[in-house]
C-alpha cells in the first residue's frame, strides 16, 4: 500500500521567513495532494491541494509543489504569521478515496 | 452550511467497555470515511462508506471495531471490546461524489 513520510516532524521559524514542509509516497498510483491545517482544539482543515497533472499550485501565501518523478510534494509558506501556528498534514491518495496521511509537522511561527 | 460533527468529543472508558462513536455528515455528502490517529502518528485510513455500502474497510484494525451507516446518513463506530492500544483521535471526514473531504472535529478515545 501508499506510505507517506513527512519532514520536519517540527518547524520553528520567525515571523516573516518562509516554511517548507516536505513528504515522500511511495505509490506511483497516487494521483491526488491535498494539505490539511489543524489548529489547536480544532478539526483539519484543507489549505490547499494539487493533482497528479500539475506541478505547482499556489494560493496567496501558501504554494504546493509536485515532483511525479521523485515521488516528493512540498508545501510552501511565505511571510509567515503566528496565526500560521499549527500542525500541518499532507496526504496522497487514488482518486480521491482513502487518503494516506504524513505524521504531521508541528509549525510555530515566532512573532 | 453546517460542518461534520462528531460526537462524544470525548470518551473515557476502561479496557473490556464498549464505546459508539457517531459522525453526522454534511447535508447531502454522499461518502463518509473514519480515520483514526494515534499519539502522534499519522492519521490513518479506517474505512469509507458510500451511502449506506462499505466501499472500503481494509483499514479496520480488528473485528472489535464495527462500522455503521443505516439509511445513509449518519454513521456510527462500535469498538467492543475496548483495548488500551485503541486510544486516540477518531476523525470522520465526509465529501460529494468522493472529492474534497471535509473533516470533523474528532472524538479524543482514551481507553485505561
Amino acid at each position: 500500500g501508499e506510505n507517506v513520510e513527512q519532514h520536519p516532524s517540527t518547524l520553528s521559524v520567525q515571523e516573516g521567513d518562509s516554511a517548507v514542509i516536505k513528504c515522500t509516497y511511495s505509490d506511483s498510483a497516487s494521483n491526488y495532494f491535498p494539505w490539511y491545517k489543524q489548529e489547536l482544539g480544532k478539526r483539519p482543515q484543507l489549505i490547499i491541494d494539487i493533482r497528479s497533472n500539475v506541478g505547482e499550485k499556489k494560493d496567496q501565501r501558501i504554494a504546493v509543489t509536485l515532483n511525479k518523478t521523485a515521488k516528493h510534494f512540498s508545501l510552501h509558506i511565505t511571510e509567515t504569521q503566528p496565526e500560521d501556528s499549527a500542525v500541518y498534514f499532507c496526504a496522497a491518495g487514488y482518486n480521491f478515496n482513502k487518503f494516506y496521511f504524513g505524521s504531521g509537522t508541528k509549525l510555530n511561527v515566532k512573532p | 452550511e453546517a460542518g461534520v460533527t462528531q460526537f462524544p468529543s470525548h470518551s473515557v472508558i476502561e479496557k473490556g467497555q464498549t464505546v459508539t462513536l457517531r459522525c453526522d455528515p454534511i447535508s447531502g455528502h454522499d461518502n463518509l470515511y473514519w480515520y483514526r490517529r494515534v499519539m502522534g502518528k499519522e492519521i490513518k485510513f479506517l474505512l469509507h462508506f458510500v451511502k449506506e455500502s462499505k466501499q472500503d474497510e481494509s483499514g479496520m484494525p480488528n473485528n472489535r471495531f464495527l462500522a455503521e451507516r443505516t439509511g445513509g446518513t449518519y454513521s456510527t463506530l462500535k469498538v467492543q471490546p475496548a483495548e488500551l492500544e485503541d486510544s486516540g483521535v477518531y476523525f470522520c471526514a465526509t465529501s460529494i461524489g468522493g472529492k474534497t473531504q471535509y473533516f470533523g472535529p474528532g472524538t479524543r478515545l482514551l481507553v485505561l
